[in-house]
């Protein structure tokens, strides 16, 4: 098994581009989820899945969408990118404890 | 929701002492307890984990214990090795929701 897969490992993104952040995951887990990081502040869930064709958000959705139409794919896009959405994103699946993907380094300038 | 504090933020010790680290949570809801390790540039990777009908659990050098009544647990890590230097994360899962959240993490420096 794979595990959890992300990509782009690093991108760089101009003030009000959009791009997506691609998540797979091979161990057929009903959940996953989508965290941002930043220095100091922890993980923070922007949007998670329980399912196909199921997603919520999390405690800072705003400037992100998601989908969910199989279940090994959640990505993740940034739409207007900003600044603020500079941040390294995990991906991650559940079955128990979370598996995290190796992370999305994203800069916006 | 749920809200997760953690302490401290930065920890440094010599080699071969203990280290420990501790969180509160806010949701007496909460019943699911993991403590993530990330060295640098890396994932979170799961080290341990305890349920909310289990008061202590040990693997090793690494034990956590929890307080319900109290709403906090920690992470103890006896003799410890310059390996053991990584950032640790915290976390809560309610069981009515699906959700983790995080406390904002543990800076440890394993001096040799």
């Amino acid at each position: 098994n794979a595990g959890v897969t992300q990509t782009p490992k690093f991108h760089i993104l101009k003030i009000g581009q959009s791009m997506t952040l691609q998540c797979t995951q091979d161990m057929n887990h009903n959940y996953m989820y989508w965290y941002r990081q930043d220095p100091g502040m922890g993980l923070k869930l922007i949007y998670y899945s329980v399912g196909a064709g199921i997603t919520d958000k999390g405690e800072v959705p705003n400037g992100y969408n998601v989908s969910r139409s199989t279940t090994e794919d959640f990505p993740l896009r940034l739409e207007l990118a900003a600044p603020s959405q500079t941040s390294v994103y995990f991906c991650a699946s559940r079955a128990g404890e979370l598996f995290f993907g190796e992370g999305s380094r994203l800069t916006v300038l | 929701g749920e809200n997760v504090e953690q302490h401290p933020s930065t920890l440094s010790v010599q080699e071969g002492d203990s280290a420990v680290i501790k969180c509160t949570y806010s949701d007496s809801a909460s019943n699911y307890f993991p403590w993530y390790k990330q060295e640098l540039g890396k994932r979170p990777q799961l080290i341990i984990d305890i349920r909310s009908n289990v008061g202590e659990k040990k693997d090793q050098r690494i034990a956590v214990t929890l307080n319900k009544t109290a709403k906090h647990f920690s992470l103890h890590i006896t003799e410890t090795q310059p390996e053991d230097s990584a950032v640790y994360f915290c976390a809560a899962s309610p069981n009515t929701g699906n959700q983790f959240y995080f406390g904002t993490g543990t800076s440890l420096t394993v001096i040799p």
